[in-house]
């Protein structure tokens, strides 16, 4: 069973615009959220996190937005730029402190076009 | 500083043979994480080391799948008798001491395993 969901494989947006990637989750126990990014042949890396008890975080041009009424989160980036053009993962953490491993959803293809 | 480094970035292995990788954490950093990734998935939990309290080993697929983390640093993840649906990147992530710290992971390059 998916518990942290990213309904979109792909994304494309223009050089300048707005990107929002969205990710849904089933577990109402994650209590961090994070979204990495990933290159082709590399690792992911961390991007932006969020906690449960905040609905927003910024940083720069990336802002991560979370609703847990709706068990949703967005990252937005703006203005987007062609070297943001990656694979997005979001992932979840948090059940109770025992264990920091995360779930990650399948991720989403952003390409930003000149 | 080193990021976390992981040998051999390819590996291409006969099915029923076992193979051996290896990562490198950050220095420093208490936990460590060996995830995988095939081919169209997302990235799948397989065990978590912190510090030295007994190993998380709730994502091993299977007992061919085993992993040592020795002196609190490198590890070592065995698989025996590849299967070809053992096929993925595997990657190694690391993450600092606190609480806080532990909740962000640093990746490195993942190995890519084939089984023919």
């Amino acid at each position: 069973d998916q518990q942290v969901k990213q309904n979109s494989p792909s994304l494309s947006v223009q050089e300048g615009r707005i990107s929002i990637l969205n990710c849904d989750y089933t577990n109402s126990m994650f209590d961090y959220f994070l979204w990495y990014k990933k290159y082709p042949a590399e690792g992911p890396t961390f991007l932006i996190s969020i906690s449960s008890i905040k609905d927003k975080n910024e940083d720069g041009r990336f802002t991560v937005f979370l609703n847990k009424s709706a068990k949703h989160l967005s990252l937005h980036i703006v203005p987007s730029q062609p070297g943001d053009s990656a694979v997005y993962f979001c992932a979840a953490s948090g059940y109770g402190g025992a264990t920091n491993k995360l779930i990650f959803g399948t991720g989403t293809l952003l390409a930003v076009q000149p | 500083g080193a990021g976390v480094s992981q040998s051999p970035s390819n590996k291409v292995t006969e099915k029923g043979k076992d193979v051996e990788l290896r990562c490198d954490p950050i220095s420093g950093h208490t936990a460590l994480y060996w995830y995988r990734q095939s081919l169209g998935q997302g990235l799948e939990f397989l065990i978590y080391f912190q510090g030295n309290s007994a190993p998380d080993k709730s994502g091993l697929p299977s007992d061919r799948f085993s992993a040592e983390r020795t002196g609190g640093s490198v590890s070592t993840l065995t698989i025996q008798r590849t299967q070809q649906e053992d096929s993925a990147v595997y990657l190694c992530a690391s993450s600092p001491p606190g609480v806080r710290g532990l909740k962000t992971q640093y990746f490195g390059p993942g190995t890519r395993l084939l089984v023919l």
